[in-house]
């Protein structure tokens, strides 16, 4: 069963912008991840935030989580055409039962 | 380390027919997991090992599914007998602990017809 909803299901923005992603989930958690898949490849793993921290900073990713409303966000600043790709976010319960995944927002960074 | 080595990349075979997908996980981790991946349902968990062993097979959608781990460096998801249903993009990923990032492949197209 899906445990992270991601919002938006697609984000177009021009280059040079900041794009936001939003992911909400249903249980609690030991800790959140955010991944990115660019078309036809697997997923990557860009950051980590456990459940006691409130927020993470990675390059140009900025990633929040707020516990008592069960929810993070996913920020990229100074968009670039090369971010264009499929964004998931994944959720570890405390029982450590593996990873389970959004459906993801579909980034587009138009040039 | 070449990552998490899947194959074959894309696999066509004909309702019925066994599917043998393959993958050589990260040298030194010590979990591995199966996900499928549909358009329908996203991202879903099939099975996970913890040092070879199958540890939660839940998500295995039917007795048609079946998971391997001979050993550290190798695992095997068979679908006997194959269905259109089962086409998707199957991933296998690994990790050193349970509670880190995982490492995908790049994940095997089935395609059932």
């Amino acid at each position: 069963s899906q445990q992270g909803e991601e919002d938006p299901q697609a984000l177009s923005i021009q280059e040079g912008e900041n794009a936001t992603m939003n992911c909400s989930y249903k249980t609690s958690i030991n800790n959140l991840q955010w991944y990115r898949q660019n078309s036809g490849r697997g997923l990557v793993h860009l950051i980590l935030i456990r459940s006691n921290e409130r927020e993470k900073h990675s390059g140009r990713l900025r990633v929040t989580l707020d516990t008592s409303k069960k929810s993070s966000s996913l920020l990229i600043t100074a968009s670039r055409a090369a971010d264009t790709a499929s964004y998931f976010c994944a959720t570890l319960g405390g029982g450590a039962d593996g990873l389970t995944f959004g459906k993801g927002t579909h980034l587009i960074i138009q040039p | 380390d070449a990552g998490v080595i899947q194959s074959p990349r894309h696999e066509v075979t004909e309702m019925g027919q066994e599917v043998t997908l393959r993958c050589k996980p990260i040298s030194g981790h010590d979990y591995l997991f199966w996900y499928r991946q549909t358009m329908m349902r996203g991202l879903e968990l099939l099975i996970y090992f913890n040092n070879n062993v199958p540890i939660d097979d839940s998500g295995m959608p039917e007795d048609r599914f079946s998971a391997k781990m001979p050993n550290a460096s190798f695992s095997t998801l068979k679908i006997q007998p194959s269905e259109p249903r089962d086409s998707a993009v199957y991933f296998c990923a690994s990790s050193f602990g349970q509670v880190g990032g995982y490492t995908f492949g790049s994940g095997t197209r089935l395609t059932v017809v």
